[in-house]
């Protein structure tokens, strides 16, 4: 299916908590990247891995964390710092080589209770 | 900052038609541009894309141009079907490097049998 899976499908969270969105691929790509999307917003970049062990904030950081332990997974954890955490999130990999566009995942999305 | 901009949000066109989607980008670094394709409830699927050492590509019904002096590049999908009716993002590379995209709005295009 595309070699990306995300999961959850749906994921609610109740104010205050913390929760987890997965993301796995077997694409054997070093970079993982988790974008947020919103109606009328486009795609907006939360975190990227261009390798293991190793990330950065992309434009909407604050409220996310995540971790890039293994190369195929790079999980995303949304605090409770997020104040507006309702939205689609995307999860995509790529080779990170000039002219390879993006495998997304089938997307998570969240909704606050 | 950087930014791209997409225009129009919205395109409805009777079937058989032709439909542009127009986009610019503020980076004069950006040297690649990919084209996504949603449908509704699915994961962004990479429809084409081009380098800026190349100013036309087409594969079939669709194509891109790129104008890297006015700093815009174009989606034309001649002879429309409903199936093509979904929403599309253009997105620019973030300076020379490939690791991360600046995507657009996004227009979602309805084709009318």
């Amino acid at each position: 299916d595309g070699g990306i899976t995300q999961s959850p499908k749906y994921l609610f969270r109740k104010e205050g908590q913390n929760v987890t969105l997965s993301c796995e691929q077997n694409l054997n790509h070093d970079a993982m990247y988790w974008y947020r999307q919103d109606p009328g917003q486009g795609l907006r970049l939360i975190y990227y891995s261009q390798i293991v062990n190793d990330f950065q904030k992309g434009d909407i950081a604050e409220g996310y964390s995540v971790s890039r332990e293994k190369k195929e997974s790079f999980p995303l954890t949304v605090t409770s710092a997020q104040k507006n955490p309702t939205a689609f999130y995307l999860c995509a990999s790529s080779t990170g080589q000039l002219g390879e566009g993006y495998t997304f995942g089938s997307g998570t999305r969240l909704t606050v209770v | 900052g950087e930014n791209v901009e997409q225009h129009p949000s919205t395109l409805s066109v009777q079937e058989g038609d032709s439909a542009v989607i127009k986009c610019t980008y503020s980076d004069s670094a950006s040297n690649y541009f990919p084209w996504y394709k949603q449908e509704l409830g699915k994961r962004p699927q990479l429809i084409i894309d081009i380098r800026s050492n190349v100013g036309e590509k087409k594969d079939q019904r669709i194509a891109v141009t790129l104008n890297k002096t006015a700093k815009h590049f174009s989606l034309h999908i001649t002879e429309t079907q409903p199936e093509d009716s979904a929403v599309y993002f253009c997105a620019a590379s973030r300076g020379s490097g490939t690791y991360k995209y600046i995507f657009g709005t996004g227009t979602r295009l309805k084709v009318l049998a």
